[in-house]
């Protein structure tokens, strides 16, 4: 079936660079998006990956890649305010809507 | 103000009741989603509408209903409420074009069924 795969829960320190992984068993989809989603918050957008390769933005990247079925987000320089859930989302070829992951929960610890 | 308002933020009903969970935008999207969220179970699309006159069932649609009243708002109703639909749930927007790229949500409505 069309589905997204997370580790439930990264634990990392402060400082360090963390990735989380996100993998799928289709490759018929329109690129991947990552998530943030504090406790009590709404999902907020963080990065999106329409081609294979690096995309970065500040601290985040994200990265895509369609041969091997996976793709990831990468925190570097963590703070305590990273601590949050991930998510990764696809639009899968045939469906109209994103699919989300179940979510990684990151905790920062000082 | 927010974008996507979701009103209420929080609510406690009975179990048989009819409760309606409201949602509007001022972002001009004119795509629109209900989701659902349940902890490790992500978020899950119940129904979404692409227009006024466009409404799809999503993965979880049983037991839910919708009604797209404008462009800016997007209803959600549980016809006779259940205790397995407590959850939290989002209504989320994105434009045409640019719907795998960023969606919006609104602060999510924390539904308990008893």
């Amino acid at each position: 079936g069309q589905s997204l795969e997370q580790p439930s829960e990264v634990t990392a320190v402060e400082g360090a660079i963390v990735q989380i992984n996100c993998t799928y068993q289709t490759s018929g989809f329109y690129g991947l998006s990552w998530y943030q989603q504090h406790d009590g918050g709404a999902p907020t957008f963080l990065s999106y990956n329409a081609l294979d390769g690096l995309e970065e933005t500040g601290r985040f990247s994200s990265f895509l890649s369609r041969s091997d079925s996976y793709g990831y987000l990468l925190l570097q320089e963590l703070q305590m305010k990273d601590s949050a859930s991930y998510f990764c989302a696809v639009r899968f070829k045939g469906r109209r809507a994103l699919t989300f992951g179940s979510g990684t929960r990151l905790q920062v610890q000082p | 103000d927010a974008d996507v308002t979701q009103t209420p933020r929080n609510r406690i009903t009975k179990t048989g009741k009819r409760i309606m969970l409201e949602c509007s935008q001022t972002k001009g999207h004119d795509r629109m989603y209900w989701y659902r969220q349940d902890p490790g179970l992500g978020l899950r699309l119940i129904y979404y509408s692409f227009d006024v006159k466009d409404i799809n069932k999503g993965e979880i649609s049983d037991g839910y209903s919708v009604s797209r009243q404008a462009q800016a708002k997007f209803s959600l109703s549980l016809e006779s409420a259940i205790p397995n639909q407590t959850a939290l749930y989002f209504c989320a927007t994105s434009q045409s074009g640019q719907g795998e790229t960023e969606a919006f949500f609104g602060q999510g409505t924390r539904l308990t069924v008893v």
